[in-house]
């Protein structure tokens, strides 16, 4: 298996909602990530994880929360996001410190 | 801050073109990863290069890697439809699983 999934595809959420992104590998990558992506643009690292343990957060505010339940899963918790989140989220994994593969994103959009 | 510099930023061009992108920075990299992607979907890793003066073929498209390891060049030949996508290079280290990003290329290729 040398894929990424991610689920759901889309999203739709209100701003008072909770909802959670989920992200998967079996390639044995120790290393996952979860990227932010507005239109036009490349993407913007929001977390790494190395190891099943948070090793890097760029700065993002808290109503996201990364979870990495063990070596092949991670999520991310939404909660009270504001539109200006919207955009698409991607997942990537790696070796430790390799080439990282991406998997299709979620397209969130906050109304 | 590492910054990795991609030109053009966009780029319109008939099928059956030849066309070069670049992507440069001032800082060496350990390795650099140039990826494809289509609208509303993840990047697809599309070659590696970690020697300095290295260059790697995939069928039409042709990566290079400078001497320094800090430049890095996609080159494709006799451009077709299927090739219209954003075009993003993107430089890895081996001290941490950061990945820099250029700006991306946005290609059109029209028939």
């Amino acid at each position: 298996d040398t894929e990424v999934t991610q689920t759901p595809k889309h999203l739709v959420m209100g701003m008072t909602n909770k909802k959670s992104l989920k992200c998967e590998q079996h390639m044995g990558h120790r290393a996952m990530y979860w990227y932010k992506q507005k239109a036009k643009k490349p993407p913007e690292l929001m977390f790494v994880y190395s190891y099943e343990k948070l090793s890097i957060n760029e700065s993002v505010p808290s109503r996201f929360s990364p979870e990495c339940p063990n070596s092949s899963l991670l999520n991310l918790h939404l909660h009270a996001l504001q539109p200006e989140d919207s955009a698409l989220y991607l997942c990537a994994s790696s070796q430790e410190y390799g080439e990282q593969f991406f998997g299709p994103g979620t397209r969130l959009t906050v109304l | 801050t590492q910054l990795l510099e991609q030109s053009p930023q966009f780029l319109s061009i008939q099928e059956g073109e030849n066309l070069t992108v670049y992507c440069n920075s001032s800082s060496v990299f350990s390795s650099l990863q140039w990826y494809r992607q289509e609208p509303g979907e993840g990047p697809v890793l599309l070659v590696t290069v970690v020697t300095g003066g290295e260059v790697k073929k995939l069928k039409r498209l042709t990566f290079q890697f400078g001497d320094a390891r800090k430049d890095s060049s996609l080159h494709i030949t006799a451009a077709q439809p299927g090739d219209t996508g954003l075009y993003l290079c993107a430089g890895g280290y081996n001290a941490g699983n950061m990945l820099t990003f250029g700006g991306g290329t946005r290609l059109m290729v029209k028939p």
